[in-house]
């Protein structure tokens, strides 16, 4: 089945400092979701592309849908402790047979104050 | 603001024992979701459920799985003989439609702990 990579698993990161993280595959999707979950709940939608080429900013996150559809990056801008979290992207595709919804394997990012 | 609950929050139980995962979606929403999340790894689809009926499965959903909305606001996901590795937390979500364009809110899970 569709798989996606995440990359870096996991990230330690000064207060303040940008962050940038990316998620690949090596299947066309539809649409690319970045979400954020924190320990003890589920996850939460961060931002979702549409578009190849989309570019949205959500406060001060930035994510982009890649051009080839196939890859899309997540970009946390001054981060601050409570941007501490595992990030999945997901990938969802659909056709005539019905849809697919696909969870990378995380980046796990810590803040160091 | 309108959330999904789960119950229990930590369900322990024995190897070859029945369980059932208890979820109340958003109330407008029409399509109910079933994750799953083992330990450290990341969230896998399970099922979706529309209209009484299952929309779409993962190959994870195999005959032990089920799903049912027994009323107007519950939606359960049943393990008929639980194994070792069904060990994870699992997640309810919902959303008003179908489709990328309306958004999945997760629920903050139930964890299984098989033993």
């Amino acid at each position: 089945g569709q798989q996606l990579n995440q990359s870096p698993q996991s990230m330690f990161i000064q207060e303040g400092e940008d962050v940038s993280m990316n998620c690949t595959s090596s299947s066309i999707f539809n649409t690319w979701l970045w979400y954020k979950q924190e320990p003890g709940e589920g996850p939460v939608l961060l931002i979702a592309l549409y578009k190849a080429g989309e570019l949205t900013s959500n406060g001060r996150l930035t994510a982009q849908f890649g051009i080839t559809r196939k890859d899309s990056f997540l970009n946390i801008s001054a981060s601050i402790p409570s941007d501490v979290g595992i990030y999945f992207c997901a990938g969802f595709s659909w056709d005539n047979y019905g849809q697919n919804f696909v969870f990378g394997p995380g980046t796990r990012l810590s803040v160091l104050p | 603001e309108p959330e999904v609950t789960q119950t229990p929050s930590h369900q322990v139980t024995q190897m070859g024992q029945e369980v059932i995962l208890r979820c109340v979606p958003i109330s407008n929403h029409l399509y109910f979701y079933w994750y799953r999340q083992i330990l450290g790894q990341k969230v896998e689809f399970l099922v979706s459920f529309y209209n009484n009926e299952i929309s779409e499965k993962s190959e994870i959903f195999d005959d032990q799985f089920s799903v049912e909305r027994p009323d107007g606001s519950n939606f359960t996901l049943k393990i008929r003989s639980t194994k070792l590795e069904d060990s994870a937390m699992y997640f309810c979500a919902s959303s008003e439609g179908r489709g990328p364009t309306y958004e999945q809110y997760f629920g903050p899970g139930t964890r299984l702990t098989v033993t």
